[in-house]
């Protein structure tokens, strides 16, 4: 069936070091991919997406690009903030009435 | 706009007891969908529904049930409660307008359920 796999946390960095959270799917179509967020105590919040191949989402200093031929989505931010300590995580949708399949998550801490 | 309200906010029971939560949608939006969070599990998909139907269900056991209303309000149970159903659970909605595969899920902040 459909999956992602998400690299394992937690993470931590100091501020302004570079982020890359690995993701990669398995798909038996063409999905559309996301990144979500959720801080603690919240519910998750769309952070960005891309619907097909070369397509790059993009949202508060992180990207991320589709790769059709790794099967591959990973977040990237250039500068993190302590503000970006959160969970991470990376999710794919087939088709119109398919659910929303999510990685396992990633932790992110920053610290000063 | 309100987002996505879910109640009670924390719940605590015991093995065998059955609860119910609730989760009202942002305004507008006709589908509902459940997942439940653990630190080992992730986020597993429940069920969704969609104008009073589930549209679609994830690989739980016949404990857990849902349902929708017509205002778009949904209502999940779990009955003979276990150890095991300890979990974050989330509601998200979406309007579903087109039908489109990268459509946006709201997300609650979710329901504390601890069985003890």
């Amino acid at each position: 069936g459909d999956s992602v796999t998400q690299m394992e946390g937690p993470v931590t960095l100091s501020e302004e070091a570079f982020l890359t959270i690995n993701c990669t799917y398995t798909a038996t179509g063409y999905p559309s991919l996301f990144w979500y967020v959720q801080y603690p105590g919240e519910g998750l919040q769309l952070l960005l997406k891309a619907t097909k191949a070369d397509d790059k989402g993009s949202n508060k200093g992180f990207e991320a690009t589709y790769r059709k031929e790794t099967t591959s989505f990973h977040l990237e931010k250039g500068s993190v903030q302590v503000s970006d300590s959160a969970v991470y995580f990376c999710a794919l949708k087939l088709s119109r009435n398919e659910k929303l399949t999510f990685g396992t998550g990633t932790r992110l801490t920053i610290i000063p | 706009k309100a987002g996505v309200t879910q109640t009670p906010r924390y719940l605590i029971k015991t093995r065998g007891q059955q609860v119910t939560l609730s989760c009202s949608p942002i305004s507008g939006h006709r589908s509902v969908s459940w997942y439940q969070q653990t630190p080992g599990q992730g986020l597993q998909f429940l069920f969704e529904y969609f104008s009073e139907t589930q549209r679609n269900k994830g690989n739980f056991p016949g404990r857990f049930s849902g349902r929708q209303f017509s205002n778009s309000r949904s209502e999940m149970n779990v009955s003979t409660l276990e150890l095991g159903d300890s979990a974050l659970y989330l509601c998200a909605s979406s309007s579903d307008s087109l039908g489109a595969r990268n459509e946006k899920l709201f997300f609650g902040s979710g329901t504390q359920l601890s069985v003890l």
